[in-house]
């Protein structure tokens, strides 16, 4: 199973970054999506499509629907810039799978 | 507090191999899945395998890319998991952390460790 994320998104501040994760029939799984900024570990920001953890600003928000899982930055702020992951359990294949990543840039 | 972190990352030979541990603390280790994720110099986030609970009778699970070259087990008495890897490959080389599934099989990783880099080079 591939998910499929655009390598880059690049937002000014205060506007809205929307990163997608594409992958056959992704909205019949559920999504998990990770923060990681430069030499640190990853971040789940959020799990199970549109749950997000204590700790996490509101900004944070998802989706998934179709072949489609979205992971929605508000109000965007420089602190925002990093690179971000998909994830989703394959059942067929018993594995874990991620996305490429997606880094934005904070104008 | 909880914590996860991982040793015994370090230059090797291709062909060899290395234990990595990841030692936990702040939570019942027994409780919970614990998976092994890489990341190679300037990539993406490729997952490993993992280490059942005890609930799950501690099933370990591998990623089809490492499964012949690698062995997950864990001590929920000295609170570690352990990624045993042989006839290692350049390719292999990567930072290794480990995470904590929240509470059941599918769920996020919600405690990362910083990681330990393994680098595999004549």
């Amino acid at each position: 199973y591939v998910l499929t994320q655009p390598p880059s998104v690049s937002v000014a501040p205060g506007k809205t970054a929307m990163i997608t994760c594409g992958g056959d029939n992704i909205g019949s799984q559920s999504v998990h999506w990770y923060q990681q900024k430069p030499g640190q570990a990853p971040l789940l920001v959020i799990y199970y499509d549109t749950g997000r953890p204590s700790g996490i600003p509101e900004r944070f928000s998802g989706s998934n629907s179709g072949n489609t899982a979205t992971l929605t930055i508000s109000r965007v702020e420089a602190g925002d810039e990093a690179d971000y992951y998909c994830q989703m359990w394959d059942s067929p294949s018993d594995h874990w799978v991620f996305g490429g990543g997606t880094k934005v840039t904070v104008l | 507090e909880v914590q996860l972190v991982e040793s015994g990352g370090g230059l090797v030979q291709p062909g060899g191999s290395l234990r990595l541990s990841c030692t936990v603390s702040g939570f019942t280790l027994s409780d919970y899945y614990m998976d092994w994720v890489r990341q190679a110099p300037g990539k993406g986030l490729e997952w490993v395998g993992r280490t059942g609970n005890k609930a799950n009778s501690y099933t370990a699970q591998y990623a089809a890319s490492v499964k012949d070259r690698i062995t997950i087990s864990r001590d929920d008495a000295k609170k570690s998991v352990y990624l045993q890897m042989k006839s290692l490959k350049i390719e292999d080389t990567a930072m290794y952390y480990c995470a904590r599934t929240q509470a059941t099989a599918y769920d996020a990783f919600d405690i990362w460790g910083l990681g330990t880099m393994v680098t595999v080079s004549s």
